[in-house]
């Protein structure tokens, strides 16, 4: 099972803004960079957001990171149609020695 | 461009071996972090195995013992030496590279695990 915690879904009309919770511990978002993915059905996952807050090249600025203690968001404002996709949080844990990833949640547009 | 073409995936027997190849073009390979992501079907992601430039190796619980990163730095290519496979380890292998922060990923390769 998965050290970070996400919710299963979260849904929004279009034009609207949605947040994304992921809840971990200090072993992992509390003590590390937390980088989140945008996976589309059918393909491979994309970095949306890498250390805490930043904008990898040519993703969109409607996306946002940002950490406070354990736990990290991920904000969708002016949502699309084309945001319909799977989202995932991750972090390194110190504890595991290995990289975590979240539940997952996916994100619908009404 | 960065790109990640992983191949060698297929059907496998409980107990076979199999590895799988990731071919780089864009960057090299050993100068960055090299990781391995799995997803079985219709499930969330799953981290597998990282190697660093300096050679350290790490591996999520599931597989250590049975699964082995490495790189070829000739051929700029990663490896995943698989062994004692389960009906469990059936997914999708994505091989991702970190870059200055930044997560670059292959398309994946299917690993079936049946008798």
């Amino acid at each position: 099972q998965s050290v970070l915690t996400q919710p299963p879904s979260v849904s929004e009309a279009p034009r609207q803004r949605v947040t994304i919770s992921c809840s971990g511990s200090s072993s992992n978002i509390g003590n590390n960079a937390v980088n989140w993915y945008q996976q589309l059905p059918g393909k491979a996952p994309k970095l949306l957001i890498y250390y805490d807050d930043l904008l990898p090249s040519g993703v969109s600025d409607r996306f946002s990171g940002s950490k406070s203690g354990t736990s990290a968001s991920l904000a969708i404002s002016g949502l699309q149609s084309e945001d319909e996709a799977d989202y995932y949080c991750a972090a390194w844990d110190d504890s595991l020695n290995g990289y975590v990833f979240g539940t997952g949640t996916k994100v619908t547009v009404l | 461009e960065v790109q990640l073409v992983e191949s060698g995936g297929g059907l496998i027997q409980p107990g076979g071996s199999l590895r799988l190849s990731c071919a780089a073009s864009g960057f090299t390979v050993s100068s960055n972090y090299m990781s391995w992501v799995r997803q079985a079907p219709g499930k969330g992601l799953e981290w597998v195995s990282v190697i660093y430039s300096g050679g350290s190796t790490y591996y999520a619980d599931s597989v250590k013992g049975r699964f082995t990163i490495s790189r070829d730095n000739s051929k700029n290519t990663l490896y995943l030496q698989m062994n004692s496979l389960r009906a469990e380890d059936t997914a999708v292998y994505y091989c991702t590279a970190t870059i200055t922060g930044v997560d670059y990923w292959g398309q994946g390769t299917l690993v079936t695990v049946s008798s």
